[in-house]
Order: C-alpha cells, then structure tokens, then sequence
C-alpha cells in the first residue's frame, strides 16, 4: 500500500541545520518531492529527487534518498525564520500516474 | 497573473447553500486537480481532469460536483454540504506526459460549512 509517514513538528534555531525526515512504502516510487506551506497559501514545489539519485543540491537545501530503507530527508542549512512553515514529503508511482501520495506534513519553528 | 489563481479565498456557507469554486492556471498546462487538506490528514486528492476529461474520481460525495470546460479553468460546484467538510481546497495544474511532471498549487480556498 502507499504511506508516507513523517514527523509533525520540529523545532531548530536561527542559524541552524533542519533536517525534515520522511518514510514511504512503495518502492515503485519515481520521484519524491519537497513542499512547502506557508500560513495561508498553498503548497509551493521546493525541490524533488529522481529515484536512482542518492542526492541532490539546490542551495540552502540537500535531499538525500535511501532507496533501500526507503528514507528521504531534506536538510536546510542556516535555517532563517522566513523558513517557519510546514513541510510535506509526496511520492510518485510510476510514470504515468497522476497521484501523488502525500505525508501528514512537518511543521518547522524557528526561534531567533 | 501567472500561476494558479483561486478564488474566493475563503468561503462561508450554510448545508443549504450552493456555492462554486474556481479555479484559473495560467501555465499551460493539460491537467488540473482539486485537492482537499484537512487538519491532522494527509492531502486527499478528490478529482483529476486530463485534457478536459475527469480520469479520477476517488470516491467523492456527490454532493461536490467538479467542471472543467477548458483545459484553463476549473471549478468545484458545492451544494448540500455538511460541517465536516470545512477543509481548505487545493486547485493544482501540472504537464501530463511529462516525465518531469511537477504540481503547481493555487493558494486555496478556505471552506466553513455553519
């Protein structure tokens, strides 16, 4: 079946790392996708990883996949308050498919 | 205006009324979606339209009923709701047969149902 499980809050200071973790049970999965909320607003595409990639750079933000644990994480490096929000992993399946499977989401807090 | 537009951005409404949402991409795209996110529960994706055509219908109460008379413009017509279907509504757009293909979300609409 299709999950995708990750924590709901996570809290860091101002100049720190965030890594937002995430878990998924399909290993059909094609992409896995970063989002992210802010309050009032929908979801905004972050970044998105390529399955037979380990990792992938985008500035302030690394995604790294663990295909075989089925593990995906995004880190932010010299996390500012501008980055308060929640975050949401999402898989695809296949290439075709139109769904995405989504997590609960993680909310971020940054304290100055 | 670029993006996805929705509108209203929020929406109060007795179970007697019937109201619609709209929904306007201006990216291009082939496909659009109405998503519904509730507090505490995963993004629920209630109807896909490809190339103006529904492809998904998850179980949805027929009491939301979508329209989508081009491939720009969608909309969610409601009638008869109950409490429980206060939520925030996602319109999404994306490139169907891209291999790449990416949602693009509006900023939604935020229903109360009194």
């Amino acid at each position: 079946g299709e999950d995708v499980e990750q924590s709901l809050f996570l809290s860091v200071r101002e100049g720190d790392s965030s890594v937002i973790n995430c878990t998924y049970t399909d290993s059909s999965s094609t992409y896995l996708y970063w989002y992210k909320q802010e309050p009032g607003a929908g979801l905004q595409l972050l970044t998105y990883i390529f399955s037979n990639m380990d990792m992938k750079q985008d500035q302030r933000l690394t995604v790294l996949l663990n295909k075989k644990d089925k593990h995906l994480s995004l880190r932010i490096a010299d996390t500012q308050t501008g980055d308060s929000a929640i975050y949401f992993c999402a898989e695809k399946i296949g290439a075709g498919s139109y769904q995405l499977t989504f997590g609960k989401g993680t909310k971020l807090s940054v304290i100055p | 205006e670029t993006g996805v537009t929705q509108t209203p951005r929020h929406l109060v409404m007795g179970m007697t009324n019937k109201k619609s949402l709209k929904c306007e991409q201006h990216l291009g795209h082939n496909a659009m979606y109405w998503y519904k996110q509730s507090a505490k529960k995963p993004l629920e994706l209630m109807f896909v339209y490809s190339l103006e055509e529904r492809v998904e219908n998850n179980s949805v109460p027929s009491r939301f009923s979508p329209e989508c008379p081009n491939s720009s413009h969608l909309f969610l017509h409601l009638h008869t709701l109950q409490p429980e279907d206060s939520a925030l509504y996602l319109c999404a757009s994306s490139q169907i047969m891209d291999p790449n293909e990416k949602l693009f979300f509006g900023s939604g609409t935020q229903l109360s149902v009194l």
